[in-house]
């Protein structure tokens, strides 16, 4: 079946700029992660939504971020005013609420975002 | 607060040999731990995962990792190297089957052939 899908692949944004980044995650999933990659961070978490609601957003950096996931499945993760430290590799994943065994997250390919 | 940690941001072997790269976490209770890998320009694909059933848990491409409780350690290994397996390796840890995933930096491992 098909994977954790995020569009687009690569964003490249003038520093001010608002932008949106989308994940499809896999069907049938209920929570679904973002996560950002960044050369001087790491991989850190950002928000997670379990159906439409986020009960874990500790991870997002500023108010400039937010993100809504409708009808339990599609994402949207805005970056509002962008800045040069914004970019980064954003990650998204997506499991299946269950057991343990079963609650795997599955990561997409990511979303480049590069802030001039 | 919990994080983990792994030693060495590079590991170089040589094909055929040992790879042997090492985690440690912090955490009061048991975690569920991963290993993931990263290929060039590719996203992160789960290499495998403990949660509890077994100390020793096999993954994909012949890779596998010990859990040990009393050192905090999660070290993932493989027998003999190939030069496929050159990549990112991250160790992670979270404390529920449903909740963010903590990220070590990451070890590079390269391949001398």
């Amino acid at each position: 079946g098909a994977g954790v899908s995020q569009s687009p692949s690569n964003k490249v944004t003038e520093k001010g700029k608002d932008v949106e980044l989308r994940c499809d995650p896999i069907s049938g999933h209920t929570a679904l992660y973002w996560y950002r990659q960044s050369l001087g961070q790491g991989l850190e978490f950002l928000i997670y939504f379990q159906g439409n609601s986020a009960p874990d957003k500790s991870g997002l950096p500023s108010d400039r971020f937010s993100a809504e996931r409708t009808g339990g499945s599609v994402s949207t993760l805005t970056i509002q005013r962008t800045q040069q430290e914004d970019s980064a590799v954003y990650l998204c994943a997506s499991s299946f609420e269950g057991l343990a065994v079963e609650s795997t997250q599955y990561f997409g390919p990511g979303t480049r975002l590069t802030v001039l | 607060a919990q994080s983990v940690t792994q030693l060495g941001s590079h590991v170089s072997v040589s094909e055929g040999a040992l790879v042997l790269l090492r985690c440690n976490y912090s955490s009061s209770v048991p975690p569920y731990l991963f290993w993931y890998v990263q290929y060039p320009n590719q996203g992160l694909q789960l290499l495998l995962k403990y949660t509890s059933a077994a100390t020793l848990v096999k993954g994909i491409n012949g890779f596998e990792a010990e859990f040990k409780k009393s050192e905090t350690s999660f070290h993932l290994t493989k027998p003999s190297a190939h030069m496929s397996d050159a990549a990112e390796y991250f160790c992670a840890v979270s404390y529920s089957s449903a909740s963010k995933i903590i990220f070590g930096s990451g070890t590079r491992l390269s391949i001398r052939p």
